[in-house]
């Protein structure tokens, strides 16, 4: 969705390494979460924020890092990367209204070599 | 254990055909059901929405239907068409909606 874009699409590392990871929507959304996707799971949620400076582990917050100290802006960051983290990430945001619809970023492809 | 699981995890079809897909789920308590397309290299996007007194829901071909009795979804889609080759994921939320729970999904390829 045009909304909440995602960068970069592509991204390698090597383990060890800091990597960002961006995420950015248009919607004034309330509520940002980062998943990721791997074969023969589900997304999971990484973590996820309720508004600006808020924000909560998910189910496999492990290794990684976010922050949001504006409204539409949800980096996460995996702070010393390692192999185990090659994944597809997507970001999502929703407004705060009960059973509203996430909307998802295109991904960012991640490879720890 | 809330979870939510889905059947076929994969399917064939020919153009023109429909086909079901379904999704059972264990999450409780329960706030709503939805289905998401995922083509590849994209984000899912979101097809339809049940409540809890909803039984069925329709947006153009895609049929969603609930059982909230046995806690069972599907997802019918009628006359396929090539561009409804995707992975098909059901997604449940939790009490007060802010807690979600994906299926593995279902990848349909629809082939001429």
């Amino acid at each position: 969705d045009a909304g909440i874009t995602q960068s970069p699409r592509y991204k390698i590392t090597e383990t060890g390494r800091q990597v960002t990871l961006m995420c950015h929507q248009t919607w004034s959304h309330s509520y940002m979460f980062w998943y990721r996707q791997d074969l023969g799971h589900g997304l999971r949620l990484i973590y996820y924020s309720a508004a600006a400076d808020i924000t909560d582990k998910g189910e496999v917050p492990d290794g990684y890092v976010v922050s949001r100290s504006k409204t539409e802006n949800f980096p996460l960051t995996l702070e010393s990367a390692t192999r185990s983290q090659t994944s597809v990430y997507f970001c999502a945001s929703r407004d705060y209204r009960v059973g509203e619809k996430l909307f998802f970023g295109s991904g960012t492809q991640l490879s720890v070599l | 254990k809330n979870q939510v699981e889905q059947s076929p995890q994969s399917l064939i079809i020919l153009e023109g055909k429909n086909c079901t897909l379904q999704c059972n789920y264990t999450v409780s308590p329960f706030s709503n059901l939805r289905w998401y397309k995922q083509d590849t290299g994209r984000g899912p996007v979101s097809l339809t929405i049940m409540t809890f007194s909803e039984n069925t829901k329709s947006n153009g071909r895609y049929t969603a239907t609930l059982d909230a009795d046995t806690k069972q979804s599907s997802l019918h889609i009628t006359a396929s068409q090539l561009s409804d080759s995707a992975s098909y994921i059901c997604v449940v939320s939790e009490g007060s909606g802010n807690q979600f729970y994906f299926g593995t999904g279902t990848s349909l390829t629809v082939i001429p």
